[in-house]
């Protein structure tokens, strides 16, 4: 059964470090989103992806953040100057909206401990 | 303002009886969806209800949803020690362009 991949799965940055978080969404999906899930707390909402470019935002999603799909099959979320409250269990999701149903599936997380 | 909210935000049964939990939302929905965490793991996609839905099940789930009440159940039934996991319901708010809005989740442990 496809699914969504994620790497890495855990990783440790300093503050004020970038770090590039991946995803293969699953092949013929075509809307990716990012979530994020603080340690204890409710999974938010970062930023959708259609057709190369963001299709909404969150908050949260400010200047420090950005995505790419550099390839046909990554896609990827970019923290330019990590803070401590980055550190997160980060989410990537795609679904083949041309269902009509919007299932979002959701890879397995990296874990980003910014120290 | 939460869009989701489960409750019990905690449920302990025994396995074989069954778990029910509840999600509230403020604003019309696309269609609510409910996902499984096993700690410290990744989300597992486990139904979508369409808000022209009532009922839908899916082996041992059941979800229901009330769009007058603003609210859905999720049932579980028979449910085995593997069962143990937060559910959370999320939505897909109208014109919202797909994102989904979580609950806080429902922790659930099934006693063997």
């Amino acid at each position: 059964e496809p699914e969504v991949t994620q790497t890495p799965s855990h990783q440790v940055t300093q503050m004020g470090q970038e770090v590039i978080l991946r995803c293969v969404p699953i092949s013929n999906h075509l809307y990716f989103y990012w979530y994020r899930q603080i340690l204890g707390q409710k999974v938010e909402f970062l930023v959708s992806f259609y057709n190369n470019e963001i299709s909404e935002k969150s908050e949260i999603f400010d200047d420090q953040f950005s995505v790419e799909r550099p390839d046909g099959s990554n896609f990827t979320l970019k923290i330019r100057s990590t803070k401590l409250e980055d550190s997160a269990m980060y989410f990537c999701a795609s679904s083949d909206v041309g269902t009509g149903l919007n299932e979002q599936y959701f890879g397995p997380g990296t874990r980003l401990t910014v120290t | 303002s939460q869009q989701g909210e489960e409750d019990p935000q905690a449920l302990s049964i025994q396995e074989g009886e069954n778990a029910t939990m509840n999600c509230s939302y403020k604003t019309s929905i696309n269609n609510l969806q409910w996902y499984r965490q096993n700690s410290g793991r990744g989300l597992v996609h486990l139904i979508l209800i369409r808000s022209n839905e009532r009922e839908k099940h899916s082996g041992r789930l059941r979800v229901t949803l009330d769009t007058s009440k603003k609210s859905s159940s999720l049932l579980i039934t028979a449910s085995r020690a593997a069962d143990t996991a937060s559910y959370f319901c999320a939505t897909e708010i109208l014109a919202n362009d797909y994102k989904l809005s979580f609950g806080a989740g429902t922790t659930v442990t099934v006693r063997a």
